[in-house]
């Protein structure tokens, strides 16, 4: 079954900085997605960026960045630029062949004005 | 984009009662869905996935008896906790693949219902 692994259960950075948030995950399939989630109080769960394991090139969106190591199996996400909007749960996520999808334990993230 | 819809947003019941909470596809139809648990301050676990037309497939170690799944139509699932238990209070959150957009890989999360058993 696949695992995934947030090692960091807090972290904090200052308005502007950048933050680095760790995810390692373990399968067996060559093919699957990569995702990392932001859960803010509301619990709504909103995509922050995705990754295809078949694409060498690592995905962005604005802020966000991820640096994937398909070999190593390490998915981590970069913020750029924190703002305080950017304080919330993040949770590194897995989806394989089967579709459904596995979290990790989450990364509660503060932004410290 | 998608959207997937949750009804109710909270609820609370008396042991013993069921509570039924409805997960639907608004813009598009929905062949699969999921049903989450989030307790407080812990990450989604996966419980089942239901697929419209067929019985719904169990995570292990949970009741499939107690957490009954009807996925009876392509933008409508629900899933009905039975003889509820203050155990059982958490937050359920559900969601669905957009057909088309199997190349995404994204799963559209509804807003979440969040059950308090007294």
């Amino acid at each position: 079954a696949q695992t995934v692994t947030q090692s960091q259960p807090e972290m904090s950075v200052q308005e502007a900085e950048t933050v680095t948030l760790s995810c390692t995950y373990d399968t067996s399939e060559s093919d699957y997605y990569l995702f990392w989630y932001k859960q803010p109080p509301s619990r709504q769960m909103i995509l922050v960026i995705r990754q295809e394991a078949y694409k060498q090139q690592n995905a962005t969106e604005n802020r966000f960045s991820v640096n994937f190591q398909k070999a190593a199996k390490s998915f981590s996400l970069k913020i750029s630029d924190s703002q305080l909007g950017d304080a919330a749960m993040y949770f590194c996520a897995y989806r394989g062949n089967n579709n459904d999808m596995r979290f990790g334990a989450g990364t509660r993230l503060t932004v410290k004005p | 984009g998608a959207v997937v819809s949750q009804h109710p947003s909270w609820v609370i019941c008396k042991s013993g009662t069921s509570v039924k909470i409805e997960c639907r596809s608004l813009d598009f139809q929905a062949t699969t869905m999921f049903w989450y648990r989030q307790f407080p301050k812990q990450s989604l676990m996966l419980m089942a996935t239901s697929n419209e037309g067929s019985k719904a497939t169990y995570e292990q170690g949970v009741e499939k008896d107690k957490f009954l799944i009807n996925h009876a139509s392509l933008t409508l699932s629900t899933l009905t906790v039975t003889s509820a238990h203050p155990e059982d209070s958490s937050f359920y959150i559900c969601s669905a693949r957009a057909p088309g957009r199997a190349g995404a890989g994204e799963l559209f999360f509804g807003e979440g219902s969040r059950l308090t058993v007294l």
